[in-house]
């Protein structure tokens, strides 16, 4: 399989910064796609990162580490909004796999 | 921009009935998945085309079928409609030759089995 690994559920403050973790297996491994989803809606594209070191991209930035098979999203000055499940999915051929999905929930 | 479109977005139907999902991809792609996105749990890769070709398999069960058409957009079809179908269907759609290869998704398609 492709054991992608992040954890359930993280619990942050508003403003605050939280980093999401996945670690994958690096086998067929094409790249690292981060997804945000609200329930009951699409998975929306954040990042991709295929090369090792850091994207930034405003409040977001996703980390690669290709010889560790490890990524992270960093979320910064978190927003009420920013309360969703963010998925980590690693692509492989022409498919994604996905991990169960992080739950953020934010705080006042 | 124009993004993925699936249609209907909403499908209720009953035991051993079959069902038509459909997919509208981006402008220009040339790619289509499907994903099955059951209660709490994560998109599960089903089937994809490439070029109107199948190009990998999931887990799409053998009551299911799909194909990708000439205008590029794709169906998938369901049939003897199990309570266990009911879930969240995605397709999304990227460009071969786009080097990152992003893959974006369409805002799903809801069926419901009763």
């Amino acid at each position: 399989g492709q054991n992608i690994d992040q954890p359930t559920e993280m619990t942050a403050t508003e403003g605050a910064i939280v980093q999401i973790n996945c670690t994958y297996q690096t086998s067929g491994f094409n790249g690292l796609f981060w997804y945000q989803q609200h329930a009951g809606e699409a998975p929306t594209f954040l990042s991709y990162n295929v090369l090792d070191g850091l994207e930034e991209k405003g409040r977001f930035s996703s980390f690669l580490s290709r010889s560790k098979g490890y990524s992270y999203l960093l979320l910064k000055e978190l927003q009420m909004k920013d309360s969703a499940s963010y998925l980590c999915a690693k692509a492989a051929g022409n498919k994604l796999t996905f991990g169960g999905g992080t739950r953020v929930l934010v705080k006042p | 921009a124009a993004g993925v479109i699936q249609s209907p977005r909403h499908l209720i139907k009953e035991k051993r009935e079959t069902a038509t999902l459909k997919c509208y991809p981006i402008p220009r792609h040339d790619t289509v998945y499907w994903y099955q996105q059951g209660p709490g749990q994560d998109p599960q890769f089903l089937i994809s085309f490439y070029e109107k070709m199948q190009s990998d398999k999931g887990s799409i069960p053998d009551r299911f079928s799909a194909q990708q058409f000439s205008d590029y957009h794709s169906e998938l079809n369901m049939s003897s409609l199990e309570l266990g179908d009911s879930a969240l269907y995605f397709c999304a759609s990227s460009l071969e030759q786009d080097t990152r290869n992003t893959i974006y998704f369409g805002e799903g398609s809801w069926l419901t089995v009763v």
